[in-house]
């Protein structure tokens, strides 16, 4: 069975420009959700989305970052504009429901230049 | 506030001696701890799941207990393949799990 897919897999920008992280859940898994890690925070819950609704968005730093769940095979987690301190990578994961355990991708490794 | 605290930071074992590391959490209501290994590069893996104090889950050279207040995840007879980092997470709201900051196991041969 095909896992998390993640893309891209490295993403090297200029501070003030639009950053698109995009994901692919595992088939049949109905919720879905964003991480951020960082050496100095950790591995963060950014979002989590049950049946393609945003559940949660607490953790998504502020308005500069937006995640939509258009159907039940695609997610993005958008930056707009980016800044140096979004360096970080950035993990999707997916599972059957809300507590079941998390199923990740290999993350996308940003660095806002 | 959830907190999950893992010690140590870093565990370095020779090949054979075994260990344990060590979650301690703080948490409203505990629907599960998680423990994953995460890989160089990759994403975390799950492991396993524990629910309730008392429980425990083994697989191959890893068993995890759970207690009221801390879970351990015990390595028997250690190999290099086992080096990695270990985090725990717990879970009190569906979909909200709270990590720990990981302990980085290595093994020697």
């Amino acid at each position: 069975d095909a896992g998390v897919i993640q893309s891209p897999r490295h993403e090297v920008t200029e501070m003030g420009q639009e950053v698109t992280l995009r994901c692919k859940p595992i088939s049949g898994h109905n919720s879905l959700f964003w991480y951020r890690q960082t050496m100095m925070r950790g591995l963060e819950l950014l979002i989590y989305f049950n049946n393609n609704v945003p559940i949660d968005d607490s953790g998504m730093p502020e308005d500069r970052f937006s995640a939509k769940m258009p159907n039940a095979s695609f997610s993005t987690l958008k930056i707009q504009p980016s800044e140096p301190r979004d360096s970080a990578v950035y993990f999707c994961a997916s599972s059957w429901t809300g507590n079941q355990p998390q199923h990740f991708g290999d993350g996308t490794r940003l660095s806002i230049l | 506030e959830d907190q999950v605290t893992q010690s140590p930071e870093a565990l370095r074992l020779q090949e054979g001696e075994s260990s344990s590391l060590n979650c301690s959490y703080t948490v409203s209501g505990l629907r599960g701890l998680f423990w994953y290994r995460q890989d160089p590069g990759k994403g975390p893996e799950f492991l396993f799941t524990l629910y309730s104090a008392g429980e425990e889950k083994e697989k191959e050279r890893l068993k995890a207990t759970l207690t009221k207040k801390e879970s351990f995840l015990h390595i028997t007879a250690p190999k290099p393949e086992d080096s990695a980092t270990y985090l725990c997470a717990v879970q009190a709201v569906p979909g909200k799990s709270t990590f720990g900051d990981g302990t980085t196991l290595t093994v020697k041969p």
